[in-house]
């Protein structure tokens, strides 16, 4: 299986900063890269697909990048809603494989 | 605008079935040629893929789970469902059902709200 991992696993921060979360796959996974944001009780919502289309109604302080095992994802200037665990997935294997998450705190 | 609703038991006895299911509302499980799907959350595994279903492609399971697990489209109902055998604590989760979308790249949307299952005596 595809293991992906994400750094850091937790990072605090500020609003108003600019926040980038990494996410590298085991093996080459060309685009096939989703992030996710979790906030506490609720199911994750859909970020970004296939590593840098933005879902829509995501607003546009959130971007992805990467391809190949090593992607990113950045929040360019942190509002208060924000705050919450991020998550990137893979869909190159049919065996569908999560990252441990990066949770945002408010520094 | 698809929605997804998961129902089902919430306690459930050590070596006993785990059986949910989820309630597709807003568009019918038998157009687009989508896969649906389960996935749980545990505190210790963080999001673990259990497996899909499509009309287009049997179903296909997470290789760690897959001699327990089983899931199954219901048409009539526009409902999909999860079983999983001989549980244990650690089958203890989240679990949700979600879309998996697309067709050349794939994503989870959207997602029920989860349904937390306890496996205890």
């Amino acid at each position: 299986d595809i293991q992906m991992t994400q750094s850091p696993s937790s990072v605090s921060a500020s609003v108003g900063d600019r926040v980038t979360i990494t996410c590298r796959a085991t093996q080459n996974i060309l685009s096939y890269l989703n992030w996710y944001q979790q906030k506490p009780g609720k199911a994750p919502q859909l970020l970004i697909y296939a590593a840098s289309s933005l879902q829509s109604g995501v607003p546009s302080r959130f971007s992805g990048s990467g391809s190949g095992t090593d992607f990113t994802l950045t929040i360019s200037s942190l509002q208060p809603e924000d705050f919450a665990t991020y998550y990137c997935q893979q869909s190159y294997s049919t065996f569908r494989t999560f990252g441990q998450g990066t949770k945002l705190e408010i520094k | 605008q698809l929605q997804l609703q998961e129902s089902g038991s919430g306690l459930v006895r050590p070596s006993q079935t785990l059986s949910l299911t989820c309630t597709v509302s807003g568009g019918s499980i038998s157009s687009g040629g989508y896969s649906w799907t389960w996935i749980r959350q545990t505190p210790g595994k963080g999001l673990e893929w259990i497996g899909y279903i499509s009309l287009s492609v049997g179903p296909q399971y997470n290789p760690s789970l897959h001699s327990r697990v089983t899931i199954s489209l219901d048409r009539s109902k526009n409902q999909f469902s999860l079983k999983v055998t001989s549980v244990t604590a650690a089958d203890t989760a989240i679990y949700y059902c979600a879309r998996d979308y697309g067709d050349y790249y794939n994503w989870f949307d959207p997602w029920g709200q989860g349904a937390l299952v306890t496996v205890s005596s």
